[in-house]
């Protein structure tokens, strides 16, 4: 199985601050990685697919980058509904696996 | 709009049996594979497998083969998550979702989710 880490577990940061979240493969795994955001008691909502396409509705100041076993989320400025937990996947081989999730809180 | 519709949360005790349903809005529920992705408190996601209503055709994740079944009616749009016997370590939220492929490349990635199903297995 792919293994995925994410770092940091958590983090505390304010509103307008620039956020970057990362993912690392065990293998590589292209660019076959996607994100996801879960706010409390929600079901998680995919953000950005195959590393860095934006999904229909998912503001501009969420971005993504990477390919091979190194991935990155930035939010630009964190606005007041991006405090939640974010989940890396990797779309390149069954079985599908997520990070451990990072969770933004407010500074 | 396409929505999967899950069950109602669950109350049951270890050693019951239990079936959860997700229904699929929208004529498209053949042609797209349906997974399972398991939630425990306070914990992250763990994907449990999948299967395609057009044929049935079902794969499991290794920590989850014999321990759940899957399966689906197309007839009704509606794909189902069984236990036989539950334990108590089955108590989480189960989500179903989409799984789609991306059309530049042979990425898979989970786009549309329900709103999960709430186990709770208790004595």
């Amino acid at each position: 199985d792919i293994q995925m880490t994410q770092s940091p577990s958590s983090l505390s940061a304010s509103v307008g601050d620039r956020v970057t979240i990362t993912c690392r493969a065990s293998q590589s795994i292209n660019n076959y990685l996607n994100w996801y955001q879960q706010k409390p008691g929600k079901a998680p909502n995919l953000l950005i697919s195959v590393a860095s396409t934006l999904q229909s509705g998912v503001p501009s100041r969420f971005s993504g980058s990477g390919s091979g076993t190194d991935f990155t989320l930035t939010i630009s400025s964190l606005q007041p509904e991006d405090f939640a937990t974010y989940y890396c996947q990797q779309g390149y081989n069954s079985p599908w696996t997520f990070g451990q999730g990072t969770t933004v809180e407010i500074k | 709009e396409v929505q999967l519709v899950q069950s109602g949360a669950e109350v049951k005790k270890p050693g019951e049996s239990l079936k959860i349903s997700c229904k699929g809005s929208g004529s498209s529920f053949t042609k797209y594979w349906i997974g399972w992705v398991r939630q425990m408190p306070g914990k992250g996601l763990e994907w449990m497998g999948n299967i395609y209503p057009g044929d049935s055709d079902t794969r499991y994740s290794p920590s989850f083969q014999g321990q759940v079944t899957m399966s689906v009616d197309k007839s009704i749009s509606t794909a189902y998550l069984q236990w036989n016997t539950l334990k108590a370590s089955d108590s989480a939220t189960y989500y179903c979702v989409r799984k789609m492929v991306s059309s530049s490349s042979s990425a898979w990635y989970f786009d549309l989710w329900g709103r999960g199903t709430l186990v709770t297995v208790s004595s």
